[in-house]
């Protein structure tokens, strides 16, 4: 079936780090590739997107290259801030259900320190 | 900017009782869906729904749950008995060409 594995939180980061969230994928066909974020109390939001193969996804300094070879579409950003501390989520949806239904990774935690 | 509103934000309730939890989706949006994530997990697909109809459902959604969209703009998950292992976020999203959540309900049943 589909599915999407992301690494482990929390990423602890002090301000201007770099930052790389990995995220790896299962999925039959072509699939579209998310990051989701989701800042304290609030619900999920779209951060970025990538529908095709070395495609690249950017917002907010934030991008995620659609790898088919490797299966991968890891997130990064060059400089973090205090403020993009948050829950990030990778997510795909499939050729298979009709680009319908996201199937989500368990999340990974970014902590910014001043 | 337009966004999917959810409410209420908490709700606690007692095992056995009926829950509904309600949306407001995006007004120009056809698909609506209902996922939910039990603390610590993933968030998990429960129910799409498309021209008054239901068009996918996952396992999790069992008779227990059922969806409705009474008045147009309203979409509601309602669950008949609630179990303690129903604990979890609800979210609920609405879609054109891509997804938009809302900020999601916290339901607790003790």
């Amino acid at each position: 079936g589909n599915s999407v594995t992301q690494m482990e939180g929390p990423v602890t980061l002090s301000e201007e780090a770099f930052l790389t969230i990995n995220c790896t994928y299962t999925a039959t066909g072509y699939p579209s590739l998310f990051w989701y974020v989701q800042y304290p109390g609030e619900g999920l939001q779209l951060l970025l997107k990538a529908t095709k193969a070395d495609d690249k996804g950017s917002n907010k300094g934030f991008e995620a290259t659609y790898r088919k070879e490797t299966t991968s579409f890891h997130l990064e950003k060059g400089s973090v801030q205090v403020s993009d501390s948050a829950v990030y989520f990778c997510a795909l949806s499939a050729q298979n259900t009709g680009f319908q239904k996201l199937v989500f990774g368990t999340g990974t935690r970014l902590l910014v320190s001043p | 900017e337009p966004e999917v509103t959810q409410t209420p934000s908490h709700q606690v309730t007692q095992m056995g009782q009926e829950v509904i939890l309600r949306c407001v989706p995006i007004s120009n949006h056809l698909y609506f869906y209902w996922y939910r994530q039990i603390l610590g997990q993933k968030v998990e697909f429960l129910v799409s729904f498309y021209n008054n109809e239901i068009s996918e459902k996952s396992e999790i959604f069992d008779d227990q749950f059922s969806v409705e969209r009474p008045d147009g703009s309203n979409f509601t998950l309602k669950i008949r008995s609630t179990k303690l292992e129903d604990s979890a976020m609800y979210f609920c999203a609405s879609k054109a060409t891509e997804a938009f959540f809302g900020q999601g309900t916290r339901l607790t049943v003790v």
